[in-house]
């Protein structure tokens, strides 16, 4: 079992749907991260977690809404997302913020 | 405006052989900087770090260098195999109480048999 495990793997999702990509880590770890990766671009920071609490959000458009209901569990809620939200989502987790972090396999997603 | 720069976005050799990954940053804030590997349909895995306070750290095949004054760092392979054939990004950040990694948009490595 991976540390950080991201569900589902792959999503495909019409601009009308809601949709929420689900995180879980098992490391015991206190800051959680969503990152978004486009193709050919660096990882992108959306939110950093700290103890349940968000202490990032680097301008991410509202469509995106996070959840962090506990230390172990991060979620991502979708909604009206545009084609260009295609990307792949990674989910991290690490002891404290910006230590190293490990990353959850992510989730492809693809809006039609 | 990046601050973190992987400025070959590829990279072949040959098996047994050196490879070597260069990162470029614009922060002088950054204090930590670190490597990660990925494969396709999986998600980055942490390979080796370095704070600034040092200019060189080594793990097993794999070194690496720090030169503040030049605000690089590259990272060695040696000997290179098959299976280091992945992207590798840097990644960096600075002391604070919201320290964010940084990434560089990465550098395919093909290591050929």
């Amino acid at each position: 079992e991976t540390g950080v495990t991201q569900t589902p793997r792959h999503l495909v999702m019409g601009m009308t749907n809601k949709k929420s990509l689900k995180c879980e880590q098992h490391l015991g770890h206190n800051a959680m991260y969503w990152y978004k990766q486009s193709a050919k671009k660096p990882l992108e920071l959306m939110f950093v977690y700290s103890l349940e609490e968000r202490v990032e959000n680097n301008s991410v458009p509202s469509r995106f809404s996070p959840e962090c209901p506990n230390s172990s569990h991060l979620f991502l809620h979708l909604h009206t997302l545009q084609p260009e939200d295609s990307a792949l989502y990674l989910c991290a987790s690490s002891q404290e913020v910006g230590t190293e972090a490990f990353f959850g396999q992510g989730t492809r997603l693809t809006v039609v | 405006d990046q601050q973190v720069k992987q400025n070959s976005p590829s990279l072949s050799v040959q098996e047994g052989r050196i490879s070597i990954l260069n990162c470029d940053y614009t922060n002088s804030m950054f204090d930590y900087f670190l490597w990660y590997k990925k494969y396709p349909a999986e998600g980055p895995t942490f390979l080796i770090s370095i704070s600034s306070i040092k200019d060189k750290n080594e793990d097993g095949r794999f070194t690496v260098f720090l030169n503040k004054s030049a605000k690089h760092l590259s990272l060695h392979i040696v000997p290179s195999q098959p299976g280091d054939s992945a992207v590798y990004f840097c990644a960096a950040s600075a002391s604070g109480s919201a320290r964010q990694l940084t990434f560089g948009s990465g550098t395919q490595l093909t290591v050929l048999p």
